[in-house]
């Protein structure tokens, strides 16, 4: 089946660590995204790639970085200058990166940080 | 002020009554509009996908799309326990970079056996 996973379901990390959240598809997607969602404030974009070696700030991207070596991947680093990192994060993908396909998501990733 | 706006719940209705699930905007740009069910600890999952304004059915799910007063709608009739989820609206337009979607924050839906 074709679809988008996250690893890992849930994450623990002590402050001043960065950590590495894992977003792989296999739905020959172009674009991939990363968002955070809080408790009350929706969805906010971090960062977006529409092509492999090329991706763009999202909203919220300070204390973020991303790299897409592979169409399939889209790993996001959360790093130790992100101010409250606790959140669930959202991978999505979508055909193409034209504003006419819609998003398709995994199934988060739970980062909680003390 | 956010682009979109959806009523913000929590909404308790019984086992079986229709639901109506609203949200507004204010960037005439958007042409697609989309509404996701997201159950708790799992991503959000597309339920609708219309363009422009008018009415799709999809068993017991309706949206509505009213570009001129800047309103969308999802109705569920027969409401389910099953149902019980946080609803999304989101949209996109010519003038989204890179086909990003605005998002509303959700209204959280309780069906009651």
């Amino acid at each position: 089946d074709g679809g988008i996973t996250q690893s890992p379901k849930y994450l623990f990390r002590k402050e001043g660590q960065n950590v590495t959240l894992s977003c792989e598809q296999n739905l020959n997607h172009d674009a991939m995204y990363w968002y955070r969602q809080d408790p009350g404030q929706g969805l906010r974009l971090i960062y977006y790639s529409q092509i492999v070696n090329d991706f763009q700030k999202g909203d919220i991207a300070e204390g973020y970085s991303v790299s897409r070596e592979k169409k399939e991947s889209f790993p996001l680093t959360v790093t130790s200058a992100q101010k409250n990192p606790t959140a669930f994060y959202l991978c999505a993908s979508r055909a193409g990166s034209s504003y006419n396909s819609p998003l398709h998501f995994g199934n988060g990733t739970r980062l909680t940080v003390t | 002020q956010k682009e979109v706006e959806q009523d913000p719940g929590p909404l308790s209705v019984p086992e079986g009554a229709i639901v109506s699930l609203n949200c507004t905007y204010s960037n005439s740009a958007f042409q697609y509009f989309m509404w996701y069910r997201q159950y708790s600890r799992k991503g959000p999952e597309l339920l609708m996908y219309t363009y422009s304004s008018g009415n799709k059915e999809d068993g017991r799910f309706t949206a509505q799309v009213d570009k001129s007063s800047k309103y969308i709608s999802l109705f569920i009739r027969d409401s389910q326990p099953s149902d019980s989820a946080t609803y999304l609206c989101a949209m996109s337009g010519l003038d989204t970079n890179a086909g990003k979607s605005t998002f509303g924050d959700g209204t959280t839906l309780t069906v009651k056996p």
